[in-house]
């Protein structure tokens, strides 16, 4: 069975610059979480979706945002990059909103370098 | 503000040995935690987590002790492999937040053969 897919596994752009990040999560799951991991730091919630609302919010500014669409991937758009956004973005599935009741798995992480 | 954090951002431990990795947290509401496993290039990996009405879990090789007194939270690994040489997060959850959880700094475990 697959695990989470998160693409594209590395990624190179430029200050000012837009990009999107995709992730598939296992199939059945309906939640899917967003976290960006600095280099030497630990991850740091972005958002929850699940069942294609969002559920969660971290404190990110307004040039980060996502989606999810009806087959419960999810979309994570960065706008006006920044070199501070250099980072590891995971993402995360799980089978329910809550992961106290579920196991949450993470994808390998999209490596997003700003220079 | 409220914090996740590790006492030790290393642990070099001897093969074989048992390894204790050491998590303090300060948000008196959190009533869930996890404790994940990450290897170079990868994704954080469940290893083990606890409920705040519990004290102690243990799974295969690992056990979570849980002080509420003293906010303070252990991870212990018997009979440490090499395979277990990774950085271990600890990550908390309020139970209102859904999959809001945050994850302390890290420690690098390093087992020597």
């Amino acid at each position: 069975d697959a695990g989470v897919t998160q693409s594209p596994t590395h990624l190179i752009k430029t200050r000012g610059q837009h990009v999107t990040l995709r992730c598939s999560p296992i199939s059945g799951h309906k939640s899917v979480s967003w976290y960006q991991q600095v280099l030497g730091q630990g991850p740091q919630f972005i958002f929850q979706y699940y069942e294609k609302e969002e559920r969660g919010r971290g404190n990110f500014p307004d040039r980060f945002s996502a989606r999810q669409f009806p087959n419960y991937s999810s979309e994570l758009n960065v706008n006006a990059l920044l070199l501070g956004d250099s980072a590891l973005y995971l993402c995360a599935s799980s089978l329910g909103a809550a992961w106290l009741n579920t196991e949450a798995f993470f994808g390998q992480g999209t490596r997003l370098t700003v220079v | 503000g409220e914090s996740v954090g590790l006492h030790l951002p290393t642990l070099s431990v001897q093969e074989g040995d048992n390894s204790i990795i050491n998590c303090a947290y300060s948000n008196s509401a959190s009533d869930y935690f996890i404790w994940y496993k990450q290897e170079s290039g990868k994704g954080p990996q469940f290893i083990i987590d606890i409920r705040s009405n519990m004290d102690k879990r243990q799974g295969q090789r690992v056990t979570v002790l849980l002080n509420k007194t003293v906010k303070h939270l252990s991870l212990q690994i018997a009979a440490t492999q090499p395979g277990d040489s990774a950085v271990y997060f600890c990550a908390e959850n309020m139970g209102d937040t859904g999959n809001q959880f945050y994850f302390g700094t890290g420690t690098s475990l390093t087992v020597i053969p």
